[in-house]
């Protein structure tokens, strides 16, 4: 089947940080992959969506500046949550999607906590 | 804009019993539909993907339908475990877009 990985897990950091989640498709090539956030007992809602290659498309309301996102292979995203502050704690998940195929795999989710 | 609504946004049955969520869309020109569950603090796993050419899926002990023109699907799950207990999740994705829009999901218990 189609495995999503995600890295780290979870990560605390002290408010004014950045940290990086990592996402890799293991068993197939993603052309396009998308970033989603999840707060508590609410549904997903989605980040950017990004091409290998090229430049990831935000949605209208995400910061480009503040969630810098990295398609740089076909089985690699990472999203950067640049000078994190308490309130960019929510539970970060990212799918991937190959091409001509309908169907998205979701990653495990990464946890981030600001302090 | 495309909006999905699950109905109930909960549900507690006892085990054994067979069940149905709902799952309803704003806009019917819809490219496919997909359930998915979600564990506590994990990530999406999919269950079922249902083309728009298509009225119905099916996966073991869980049957989704789908009728586009009325904007609506249903996740039939018989004979449910206390396995199954997680939040299930569908989502659409539009002809012109390439995103899901989600429903904030119905959170099953299945009582041994």
């Amino acid at each position: 089947g189609a495995v999503v990985s995600q890295h780290p897990s979870w990560v605390i950091c002290k408010s004014g940080t950045s940290v990086k989640i990592e996402c890799r498709s293991l068993d197939f090539q993603a052309t396009t992959m998308f970033w989603y956030r999840q707060f508590p007992k609410q549904s997903l809602m989605l980040m950017a969506t990004s091409n290998e290659g090229s430049k990831a498309t935000y949605e209208q309301g995400v910061e480009k500046d503040k969630f810098l996102i990295n398609h740089a292979s076909l089985t690699l995203s990472t999203l950067t949550v640049t000078s994190a502050h308490p309130e960019d704690s929510s539970f970060y998940i990212c799918s991937a999607r190959r091409e001509f195929m309908d169907e998205q795999f979701f990653g495990p989710g990464t946890r981030l906590t600001v302090l | 804009k495309q909006e999905v609504t699950q109905i109930p946004a909960a549900l507690s049955v006892p085990e054994g019993e067979n069940l149905v969520l709902n799952c309803s869309f704003t806009d019917s020109a819809i490219y496919n539909l997909q359930w998915f569950r979600q564990d506590p603090g994990k990530g999406l796993t999919s269950l079922l993907l249902i083309q728009s050419s298509q009225r119905e899926q099916t996966s073991g002990r869980l049957n989704a339908s789908l009728d586009k023109s009325s904007g609506r699907s249903t996740l039939y799950i018989a004979a449910s475990q206390p396995g199954d207990s997680a939040t299930y999740l569908c989502a659409v994705r539009g002809r012109s877009q390439g995103n899901l829009i989600f429903g904030k999901g119905t959170k099953l218990s299945v009582k041994p």
